[in-house]
């Protein structure tokens, strides 16, 4: 069974500083996305991961994916309070999208 | 481009009713998913549809819930019956193609109170 675990759950941490969400996942993948989730709003697509050593950067978030270690990272470089939300990363098994639990995410001005 | 349209945003229903959410994909898209999400949960997938075919419904539970996806109108996700553990986010997602290759687009999601 894929299982995918996302860590931390919860971050809490002050603007300007740097830090990394990690989602590990069981099985074998070829595509990973992360998602940002506003409370009680949709979905909003981030990055679109389909290779080994995929690297893709958007303003200050930066996704990364090892599939030999079953791993990617988001990684948030000098953090704004804009950024504030729920980040999912989710894997796809075929056409389903097993997701990570979430990590919520709260910068304080 | 209208994106993945979904309604009702929410819909609140007593025990025992049938609540039908509805789910326009995105132009062009002709593969239709449906999640759902539990409060401070992940999303957990339910079934995939293509047009007047059910591909995958192994996420659904085996009673009470249905869903469809006609040549013409919005695919429908129907439950019947329904309980307090009911509640949750129904998102549903499209997609250009059945892999993720080019990402998944996803509704804005119907809320279901079940009073």
């Amino acid at each position: 069974e894929l299982k995918v675990e996302q860590n931390p759950l919860f971050l809490s941490m002050q603007e300007g500083k740097n830090y990394t969400i990690y989602c590990n996942y069981s099985t074998t993948s070829d595509r990973l996305y992360w998602y940002r989730q506003d409370p009680g709003k949709s979905l909003e697509s981030l990055f679109v991961l389909l290779s080994n050593g995929a690297v893709k950067q958007e303003g200050r978030l930066m996704a990364s994916l090892d599939t030999k270690a079953r791993l990617s990272t988001l990684h948030i470089t000098a953090a704004v309070h804009d950024l504030s939300a729920t980040y999912f990363c989710a894997v796809d098994r075929d056409y389903q999208l097993i997701w990570g639990a979430g990590t919520k995410l709260i910068i304080k001005p | 481009n209208a994106g993945v349209m979904q309604n009702p945003r929410h819909l609140v229903r007593r025990r025992g009713q049938e609540a039908r959410l509805r789910c326009s994909p995105m132009k062009g898209h002709s593969h239709v998913y449906w999640y759902r999400q539990l409060p401070e949960e992940g999303l957990k997938f339910m079934v995939y549809l293509q047009k007047e075919n059910i591909i995958d419904e192994s996420g659904m539970p085996k009673e009470r819930f249905s869903a469809e996806f006609p040549k013409e109108g919005p695919s429908i996700l129907r439950i019947q019956q329904v309980v307090r553990g009911d509640s949750a986010a129904y998102f549903c997602a499209s997609s250009l193609v059945p892999t993720g290759i080019y990402g998944y687009t996803f509704g804005s999601g119907t809320r279901l109170t079940v009073v």
